[in-house]
């Protein structure tokens, strides 16, 4: 079955520490991928996305990700975080070429310490 | 060009009573989703919608939960004789279509809590 895991609930971090958001998918073939963030209370915004081509992907907000085809994996980075980056961050996946429908992890809760 | 907008923003029903939440998509999209988000947990896909046709509704619970897209007007989410278990966030997404273009657009979301 297809699925994205985030093995990490919870991350604190302190502001101005790099970060790293961990997903991992398991799709028959690699799937189109995309990182979206939600503040509490709002709608998901979306981060970055991954169809093909360069593994490293440049986002709003200074976030990137790379995508490793070996490890299945599409991390999320941040060199320096912010207090506003606070936040939930899901990792999502798209059979590739389809207009089908995503499948969540179940998110990483980031805190931001000042 | 306004994004998704979903009403209510907040619902709040008691058991056994109907709840409607409305989503009206980006304009120059004809694809809707619903998501469901319980308290903790990710989002989980329900039902997949074209203008008056349904495309994928695996994710649907089958039975008091039905949802349209017509021609006119917003997609409807409906559920009846909810139940504390329906309370949860319900997103709606829409994607303009055609190749080359596959990102859903969210909505803010309608937090139905069911008492």
């Amino acid at each position: 079955a297809q699925s994205v895991t985030q093995p990490d609930i919870h991350i604190t971090v302190s502001e101005g520490a790099s970060l790293e958001l961990r997903c991992n998918y398991s799709y028959g073939a690699t799937p189109y991928l995309f990182w979206y963030v939600q503040s509490p209370g709002q709608g998901l915004q979306l981060l970055l996305k991954y169809f093909s081509g360069d593994t490293l992907v440049q986002g709003i907000k200074g976030f990137e990700a790379e995508f490793k085809r070996s490890q299945s994996s599409f991390n999320l980075r941040k060199p320096s975080v912010h207090w506003s980056d606070a936040a939930e961050y899901f990792c999502a996946a798209l059979p590739t070429g389809t207009a089908s429908k995503l499948t969540f992890g179940t998110g990483t809760r980031l805190q931001v310490t000042l | 060009n306004a994004g998704v907008m979903q009403n209510p923003r907040h619902l709040v029903r008691r058991r056994g009573q109907e709840a409607r939440l409305r989503c009206s998509p980006m304009k120059g999209h004809s694809h809707v989703y619903w998501y469901r988000q319980l308290p903790e947990e990710g989002l989980k896909f329900m039902v997949y919608l074209q203008k008056e046709n349904i495309i994928d509704e695996s994710g649907m619970p089958k039975e008091r939960f039905s949802a349209e897209f017509p021609k006119e007007g917003p997609s409807i989410l409906r559920i009846q004789q909810v139940v504390r278990g329906d309370s949860a966030a319900y997103f709606c997404a829409s994607f303009k279509g055609g190749t080359g273009s596959y990102e859903q657009y969210f909505g803010p979301g309608t937090r139905l809590t069911v008492t």
